[in-house]
This record gives structure tokens, sequence and C-alpha cells, in this order.
């Protein structure tokens, strides 16, 4: 079937220090699956962070990353030098453009912490 | 400036009483969605609506119905809540592009049956 599996949290890491959250997606009923990350920051909603649909591409936002990469079927979220602003729950998405109203596959989210 | 509001964001409810949880968008977005988030779960879709009138079951449709009688108003309704219920739940809208759909969320509404 059609999922996301991603980085088990919570995740601590320390101010300036390198990131990497896991994704991996399965999309056996999807040609050309489109990819997403979404933060929901404290007492926000989800809001989206950056997406990518066209496979080898990558796409980047307030200093995060990810690249599409459809030979390891991955979409790992990744950022130089973390700040304690970034502290929240993320969240990668699949979605499927031919369905024509997009159904979306989201992963379980992963808690990040980032102490001072 | 999108954005998806949703009401009440917290809520009280013992079991076996009715709940009414709203959502507005002021995109004129077609299709809207409830979603509900629980630990460990990650997101499960409950319904979707592509516009009025005009909605489909998600993977854990049962216990709940919703309603859409105007583009920009989408609510979930649970008859006779169960403590099961008790959840943070999301309201979304998707605007369709050339560069892929995006979801635009609520802020949430947690929901506690006892």
């Amino acid at each position: 079937g059609d999922s996301v599996t991603q980085t088990e949290g919570p995740v601590t890491v320390s101010e300036s220090e390198s990131l990497i959250i896991n994704c991996t997606y399965s999309a056996t009923s999807i040609a050309y699956p489109n990819l997403f990350w979404y933060v929901r920051y404290p007492g926000e909603g989800l809001q989206l962070l950056l997406k990518v649909i066209t496979a080898g591409q990558k796409g980047s936002s307030r200093g995060f990353e990810a690249t599409y990469n459809k030979e390891t079927t991955s979409f790992h979220l990744q950022k130089a030098s973390v700040q304690e602003s970034d502290s929240a729950v993320y969240y990668c998405a699949l979605g499927d453009p031919n369905t024509g109203y997009q159904n979306f596959y989201f992963g379980k989210g992963t808690s990040l912490t980032v102490i001072p | 400036d999108m954005k998806v509001t949703q009401m009440p964001r917290y809520l009280i409810k013992r079991m076996g009483e009715n709940v009414l949880l709203e959502c507005g968008q002021d995109m004129s977005h077609e299709t809207m969605y409830w979603y509900r988030q629980d630990p460990g779960l990650g997101l499960q879709l409950i319904y979707i609506s592509y516009d009025v009138d005009s909605n489909s079951e998600g993977d854990i449709p049962k216990g709940y119905r919703v309603s859409r009688k105007k583009r920009e108003h989408f609510s979930l309704i649970l008859d006779s809540a169960k403590t099961n219920q008790t959840s943070v739940y999301f309201c979304a809208s998707s605007l369709p592009g050339i560069s892929g759909n995006t979801l635009y969320f609520g802020e949430g509404s947690r929901l506690i049956v006892v």
C-alpha cells in the first residue's frame, strides 16, 4: 500500500548542531507521488514547510532541505544548524496528484526539541 | 491572508453527548478534510469533502458524520461521543495547482470525552 515512515521521536538536539529526520515512503499505487514536510509549532496547526513534486529535485525552506530520491524512496529532512525556534513536530507526507483531489498519507510525526 | 479557522479549540464532553466541531476557510477551496491525530498514530483521515454536499469517507469514518452546506464551512459531528474519540481534530483545505496540491490546516480542536 501507500504509506510513510519517519524517524520516531522524540529527538533532542543542541542548538547549532545538525539535524536529519529520516522519511521513507511506499507509493505502490501512485505513479508520480508528491512529497511534503509539514511542521507543527506548539499551539499552532500544521503548516507546510516544503514540498517537492519531481523526483531528483530538492526543496528548501527556513534553512531546511529535503531531496526527493526515487531510487531509495526517501525524502529525509536536513538542517545544518538548528535553532531553539525549530522545536516542533515534523510530519513527512505523501500525496497523489492523480486522484484529482489528492489523497495524503502522513507519517506519525517526529517531535524535535532543540536545547540552547 | 489564507486561513483555516476551527471552533472550538478545546472541548470537554461527557460520553453520549453530541459534539459539533466547525471549520471555516476564506480561500474558496473546493476540497476540505477532517483528520484526527493521536499520539504515535499520526494523522488519520476521517472524511473528505469535494464541495458542497459532496462528501466521502476517509480511513476512519465510523462514529462521525460531516456536513458541508457552504463551500467555506465544513462541520464534523459526533453523535453520542465515546471516550475513544478523545483526540485532536484538524480541519484542512486544499489548494490544487501545477506545483502540486497543498493542504492548509487549522489550529486543531482538542476534544476530551469523559
